[in-house]
């Protein structure tokens, strides 16, 4: 079992149409957790970070579920411009190479 | 707008070669991190370092894979010698982390790296 793991998609939606995407982790220890969003040939960019008590920043909100290990974003209203690649990012903080790992991504396209 | 740069941005080169590959972190970030990423592997951490002493780089071939922080302004990645299945794009992140706080990485645009 991967240890982030993602549904590759694509989701294919219309403008306006809401949209969430799930990141499951294999280890329970894993502290930190964020998504990021990576356009086609650039780099990753923080989208934002996953607080416990969930989160929102404007038509994005992430949620965090311990018991059962993922996190999830929710995309409302989604615009054209929000067409990427969404990657989750689980962190343990400071034991070394299993600290860092993203996941594979999740590509959305939105259509007009 | 501070922001982490790298180059060069694109390296063409001949099987055998070394590729030195630089980034300069955020100002004041305490966290180096490189990436790999192919299609097939997706995004692979190959080194970290914090306060320029490196604290993991289990992720790279030894044999030809090396990275080092001269200074806080600087972080190289070298591959000597090159092999096409090096072909990747190499990403450079920094964060600052401490206390309480949590990795949240900011990433340059990538070297773009090709061996034939």
């Amino acid at each position: 079992r991967k240890e982030v793991e993602q549904d590759p998609g694509p989701f294919n939606v219309p403008e306006g149409a809401t949209v969430a995407f799930n990141c499951t982790y294999s280890n329970s220890a894993s502290q930190s957790f964020f998504w990021y969003r990576q356009d086609c040939r650039k780099e990753p960019k923080l989208l934002m970070s996953v607080y416990s008590s969930g989160n929102e920043d404007g038509r994005f909100t992430a949620q965090l579920n311990r018991a059962s290990q993922y996190i999830s974003l929710l995309i409302r209203d989604s615009k054209l411009s929000d067409s990427a690649t969404y990657l989750c990012v689980v962190n343990m903080f400071d034991t070394g190479r299993r600290a860092l790992t993203f996941g594979s991504g999740t590509r959305l396209q939105v259509q007009p | 707008d501070a922001r982490v740069t790298q180059t060069p941005r694109h390296k063409v080169t001949e099987m055998g070669q070394e590729v030195t590959m630089r980034c300069q972190p955020i100002l004041g970030h305490n966290t180096v991190f490189w990436y790999r990423q192919t299609m097939m592997q997706g995004l692979e951490l190959l080194a970290y370092f914090r306060n320029r002493a490196p604290l993991d780089d289990s992720g790279m071939p030894k044999d030809r894979f090396s990275a080092e922080m001269p200074d806080a302004t600087l972080a190289t990645l070298k591959i000597q010698p090159s092999e096409p299945r090096d072909s990747a794009v190499y990403f450079c992140a920094s964060g600052s982390v401490g206390a309480g706080r949590t990795y949240e990485q900011y990433f340059g645009p990538g070297t773009r790296l090709t061996v034939t």
